[in-house]
């Protein structure tokens, strides 16, 4: 089965410094790989993913992410933290040709930006 | 726009009694999810349907139902809701699962008393 480890559960920065968090995945093949952040009391929002192809990836809100085989990781980064970026961020998982049709959530990162 | 809406955001009810929250999409996606999301930890599945076929996680307790009279509506019931079960529930849609994308509705939270 596969898991998601999120090894931050809250970090902080200032405004207009980069970001970077950590996701580590366990699973036996190439995984689908998500990120999603999620601001207090509301749902998750899409930020990007990975299925195949260019490692690296982009996403909404100026957010990257790269899958690295080799370190089981999807990382995510931002150049240039917003104060509208705080909120919690969550990595997923998916699995390929398993028929199971969920995803494998982390604990979430919760990022605090500081003016 | 097409959106995943959950109805009530904010449900209040006393411990023991039922209890029923709404979801609807305008996606028309095959697959609809519900999660419960404790506060400051991952959503947790509880089950989910592929159109009809209804499929629920081991871990979920019986006290959680759920009905999907048609493609666009789902709904989650707790029969005896325990001051346990208070949380976020999450609402996601996705066009066939296989790992698509999934879009969240906005959580309704849950308060027992």
């Amino acid at each position: 089965a596969q898991s998601v480890t999120q090894p931050d559960i809250h970090i902080t920065v200032s405004e207009g410094a980069s970001l970077e968090l950590r996701c580590n995945y366990s699973y036996g093949a190439t995984p689908y790989l998500f990120w999603y952040v999620q601001s207090p009391g509301q749902g998750l929002q899409l930020l990007l993913k990975y299925f195949s192809g260019d490692t690296l990836v982009q996403g909404i809100k100026g957010f990257e992410a790269e899958f690295k085989r080799s370190q089981s990781s999807f990382n995510l980064r931002k150049p240039s933290v917003h104060w509208s970026d705080a909120a919690e961020y969550f990595c997923a998982v998916g699995a390929r040709d398993t028929g199971r049709r969920a995803l494998t959530f982390g604990s979430g990162t919760r990022l605090q930006v500081q003016p | 726009d097409a959106m995943v809406i959950q109805n009530p955001r904010y449900q209040v009810t006393q411990f023991g009694k039922p209890v029923t929250l709404s979801c609807s999409q305008t996606l028309n996606h095959n697959v609809m999810y519900w999660y419960q999301q404790k506060s400051s930890q991952a959503p947790k599945l509880l089950f989910h349907y592929y159109d009809k076929d209804f499929n629920n996680e081991a871990d979920t307790p019986d006290n959680f139902q759920s009905r999907r009279p048609n493609t666009s509506f789902c709904f989650l019931d707790i029969r005896s809701p325990g001051l346990g079960d208070a949380a976020m529930y999450l609402c996601a849609t996705s066009p066939t699962g296989d790992s698509d994308t999934q879009y969240f509705g906005p959580g309704t939270r849950l308060t027992v008393l």
